[in-house]
């Protein structure tokens, strides 16, 4: 069974960081791109960031929204990846999801999120 | 970004067809999208139902009812989600999504109410 399954989030106040983790299960983790997807309380869906598999060089890319503050990165031999998290505000408030991308760049598969609340 | 539009909400009866559009902004034709769907239901993650990209290129998503569908409407510029046979259990979020210029991009969300 694919399984997804984020921690690291609680409370953090704003200028500070957190990291969150997402470890997988069931799929040849190192084939696959992640990425994480947000949604603020009561709110739709946000894309965050994503990183393709080492075999396409690993490389990321990021919403605008958190273009410079936030890093994705991935450790293969544990089948992790990781959304660093820095210079938070308060507007970063959310549920974080990661996904795996799947067929024709779907997000095929959610972990049950991570809440995040950015407050003093 | 483009924003993809959907309506905020929508009610129908058990045993109803229901029809949950994506509108898609000028510029961006429906034609050249792959149409991405998912279920939320309340203190849940989101559940992948299905893509749409034409009749003979789709995809369901593992488990998910075949009354559960895809279709486009090119004269709105809109994927469409149809659900058939409406059940209690499908009362949910909706949410539409499109991978554009290097990015997720997602619907607003409907909420259907099941009467």
């Amino acid at each position: 069974e694919v399984q997804l399954v984020e921690s690291g989030g609680g409370l953090v106040q704003p200028g500070r960081s957190l990291r969150l983790s997402c470890t997988t299960s069931g799929f040849t983790f190192g084939e696959s791109a992640m990425s994480w997807v947000r949604q603020a309380p009561g709110k739709g869906l946000e894309w965050v960031g994503f990183i393709k598999s080492n075999v396409y060089g690993g490389t990321t890319d990021y919403a605008a929204s958190v273009k410079g503050r936030f890093t994705i990165s991935r450790d293969d031999s544990k089948s992790i990846a990781y959304l660093q998290m820095n210079s938070l505000k308060t507007e970063d408030t959310a549920v974080y999801y990661c996904t795996r991308v799947g067929d024709y760049y779907g997000l095929d598969v959610w972990g049950q999120g991570t809440p995040v609340t950015v407050s003093s | 970004q483009p924003v993809l539009t959907q309506p905020t909400s929508l009610s129908a009866s058990p045993g109803a067809s229901v029809r949950l559009t994506c509108t898609l902004p000028s510029g961006i034709n429906i034609g050249d999208y792959r149409l991405f769907w998912y279920q939320q239901k309340p203190e849940s993650p989101p559940r992948y139902l299905l893509n749409y990209y034409s009749d003979s290129n789709k995809y369901q998503g593992s488990g998910v009812p075949s009354r559960f569908s895809g279709s486009k409407d090119a004269s709105s510029n809109a994927g469409i989600l149809v659900i058939s046979g409406l059940q209690s259990e499908d009362e949910a979020d909706y949410f539409c999504m499109i991978w554009h210029s290097s990015a997720w991009v997602f619907g607003g969300g409907t909420r259907v109410t099941v009467l």
